[in-house]
């Protein structure tokens, strides 16, 4: 199964301070790139995603930038809060079937 | 967005039992999905349910553990067979299609099920 390499496994960020989600994908087919956010108990939740054709796609405090070239594709996380606390999964491929990456526990501190 | 409900929420279940977990959708889907996430893991596609026919399954996946139905647009069931702690796990019930978009993969809760 192609990989999504997701990074960092987990990561503290002060309130109001930018968090940045890191992935990249194997498989130049792949056409579409969601974010999902995770709180306990609950199940993966859409929060944006691009297409390939667009390098960069803002919806509010989230910014997903896209590298076709390289590969790679980020989440930016603007003015963070303590309410963004969560796991964050990219995910890479058809709508259906996609392949997720390994998750990234956030936690926004006060 | 659909609206997906699933039964039952949790369970703990003994090993060698089966069973059945259920998906509901408040509108008609093009496509529903199964994944599974296992403790402190990613998703994985366990297979996609296909109305009126044999669901198709991922490498790894094998009929007779995870039998699949999907008798209309909306509705869907997961059974996991013969279980064991391994099979612990939270899954899930997606779709693509109806009032999500087809482009838009949409999640419900899913069924937490303990194998012990």
């Amino acid at each position: 199964q192609q990989q999504v390499k997701q990074s960092p496994q987990s990561l503290i960020v002060q309130k109001g301070g930018i968090s940045i989600i890191n992935c990249a994908y194997e498989n130049t087919a792949f056409d579409y790139f969601p974010w999902y956010q995770q709180f306990p108990g609950k199940g993966p939740a859409l929060l944006i995603a691009i297409r390939p054709d667009v390098s960069e796609k803002k919806e509010g405090r989230f910014t997903i930038s896209f590298n076709k070239s390289a590969k790679q594709f980020s989440l930016h996380i603007m003015d963070s809060q303590p309410g963004d606390s969560a796991t964050y999964f990219c995910a890479a491929g058809p709508v259906n079937k996609l392949t997720f990456g390994t998750g990234t526990q956030l936690k926004v501190e006060l | 967005s659909a609206v997906i409900s699933q039964k039952p929420s949790r369970d703990i279940c003994q090993r060698g039992t089966s069973l059945t977990i259920q998906c509901q959708v408040d509108s008609q889907v093009t496509m529903m999905f199964w994944y599974r996430q296992q403790p402190g893991q990613s998703l994985t596609l366990i297979a996609t349910a296909n109305q009126g026919s044999e669901a198709t399954y991922e490498s790894g996946f094998v009929i007779d553990k995870f039998p699949i139905s999907r008798p209309n647009l909306t509705f869907s069931t997961l059974t996991v067979s013969n279980m064991s702690p391994e099979d612990s796990s939270i899954y899930l019930c997606s779709v693509a299609g109806g009032s999500s978009g087809a482009n838009v993969l949409t999640f419900g809760a899913g069924s937490r099920l303990t194998v012990l």
